[in-house]
């Protein structure tokens, strides 16, 4: 099994909302990932958790705050959002944080800020 | 930082035929994955090579990953309508996932 799964699948929020994605896997993984995705663009990265600590924020906007409540879960909860951040939001998860450890991918959330 | 050149960006071809997929870059990646991914939906691994010269065949699709592990191609025999989508390439440097920028694909019947 290599299912990881988010919720909900899409999204609407106005600018002054607050709002959460989830993130869930099963398979033991201890590194998770959340990425924003643009229209015909690929995947970038937004932040890394390892063993359930931050390792990784790409310079990531404080109105995204990532959140790992345990080695299955990931959130990433969202205030006061731009239209610009619209997207198409994925997590993924792999064994660990290590060296060519393969990256597997939820359906992703998508998001549109009005 | 690690950069991964897609080409083509985009290919628009009739059913049946052949076309390849290619992933270059100036820096050596410890492994390579190549993902699919349709719409509005999340990355499918198809493969992920991690060898020099490794050939890995699914099907009717056949992944090559270069002799200096620098670059990676992608070759699909006898294209179908279900192999549209957008093909992504990612090279493992150290612990982080760079993206290739997309092939777009389509296959008209």
């Amino acid at each position: 099994d290599t299912e990881v799964t988010q919720t909900p699948k899409h999204l609407v929020m106005g600018m002054t909302n607050k709002k959460s994605l989830k993130c869930e896997q099963h398979m033991g993984h201890r590194a998770m990932y959340w990425y924003k995705q643009k229209a015909k663009k690929p995947p970038e990265l937004m932040f890394v958790y390892s063993y359930e600590k931050l390792s990784i924020n790409e310079s990531v906007p404080s109105r995204f705050s990532p959140e790992c409540p345990n080695s299955s879960l990931l959130n990433l909860h969202l205030h006061a959002l731009q239209p610009e951040d619209s997207a198409l939001y994925l997590c993924a998860s792999s064994s660990q944080l290590a060296w060519g450890e393969t990256q597997y991918f939820g359906p992703g959330t998508r998001l549109l800020v009005l | 930082t690690q950069l991964l050149e897609q080409s083509p960006q985009f290919l628009s071809i009739q059913e049946g035929e052949n076309l390849t997929v290619y992933c270059n870059s100036s820096s050596v990646f410890s492994s390579l994955q190549w993902y699919r991914q349709e719409p509005g939906e999340g990355p499918v691994l198809l493969v992920t090579v991690v060898t020099g010269g490794e050939v890995k065949k699914l099907k009717r699709l056949t992944f090559q990953f270069g002799d200096a592990r620098k670059d990676s191609s992608l070759h699909i025999t006898a294209a179908q309508p279900g192999d549209t989508g957008l093909y992504l390439c990612a090279g493992h440097a150290g612990n982080m996932l760079t993206f290739g920028g997309g092939t777009r694909l389509m296959v008209k019947p």
